[in-house]
């Protein structure tokens, strides 16, 4: 079982549709990162969170430490936001443990 | 803020031949990662420094690949003898903990992708 695990691993939504991205880790962690990754390859980080919840722009973060859970949420989505979508866990410090990453795919 | 800076963005080279991937983080950040992505893998880290010390590297698959930070500017992977299944993409990614370790987002470069034929 790995560590990390986002679920969906592919999502297919209209423009303007509500999407989320969910995470769930069973390593005790300090914080939790979520990546986007651009079909050129670029991988850039959207959020680092250890409570609550977090917003910019259209994206939201939450995550639940007793829950052992976070989500991504995008609000009215738009085909820009196509991406992979990665959630990371943090152990202690910045070492990471990826998910296998969230394949988004937002029509017109 | 030129963002970190990979080299080469491709590298194609022959099985048994030496690679070096290069980094150049960004300035005053005393974090400094290297992560491998595989389509059946995902993304692994291989070997983190701190202020240009090696932490943790027991994600280094074998004694092929070493890394080195000569200097809080510059980094190093090389893989001496390449092999097919080295191929991949490979990130070097920065990020600054004020010296404490504590958690800070990271910034990645744009990517190396090693073609081993």
């Amino acid at each position: 079982k790995n560590e990390v695990e986002q679920s969906p691993q592919n999502l297919t939504a209209q423009e303007g549709e509500f999407i989320t991205i969910n995470c769930s880790y069973s390593v005790g962690i300090s914080a939790l990162h979520w990546l986007q990754q651009h079909p050129g390859g670029g991988i850039v980080s959207l959020f680092m969170l250890s409570s609550g919840k977090k917003k910019h722009g259209r994206l939201i973060a939450t995550i639940n430490i007793q829950e052992k859970h976070s989500s991504l949420h995008i609000t009215a989505s738009h085909p820009r936001d196509s991406a992979v979508y990665i959630c990371a866990a943090s152990e202690y410090g910045n070492k990471l443990v990826f998910g296998a990453g969230t394949i988004l795919r937002v029509k017109s | 803020d030129a963002g970190v800076i990979q080299s080469p963005r491709h590298e194609v080279t022959e099985m048994g031949q030496e690679v070096t991937l290069r980094c150049k983080p960004i300035s005053g950040h005393d974090y400094l990662f290297w992560y491998r992505q595989t389509m059946m893998r995902g993304l692994e880290l291989l070997i983190y420094f701190n202020n240009n010390v090696p932490i943790d590297d027991s994600g280094m698959p074998e004694d092929r690949f070493s890394a080195k930070m000569p200097n809080a500017s510059f980094s190093t992977l090389k893989i001496q003898p390449s092999e097919p299944r080295d191929s991949a993409v490979y990130f070097c990614a920065s990020s600054t903990g004020k010296g404490s370790g504590r958690n800070s987002p990271l910034h990645f470069g744009n990517g190396t992708r090693l073609t081993v034929t």
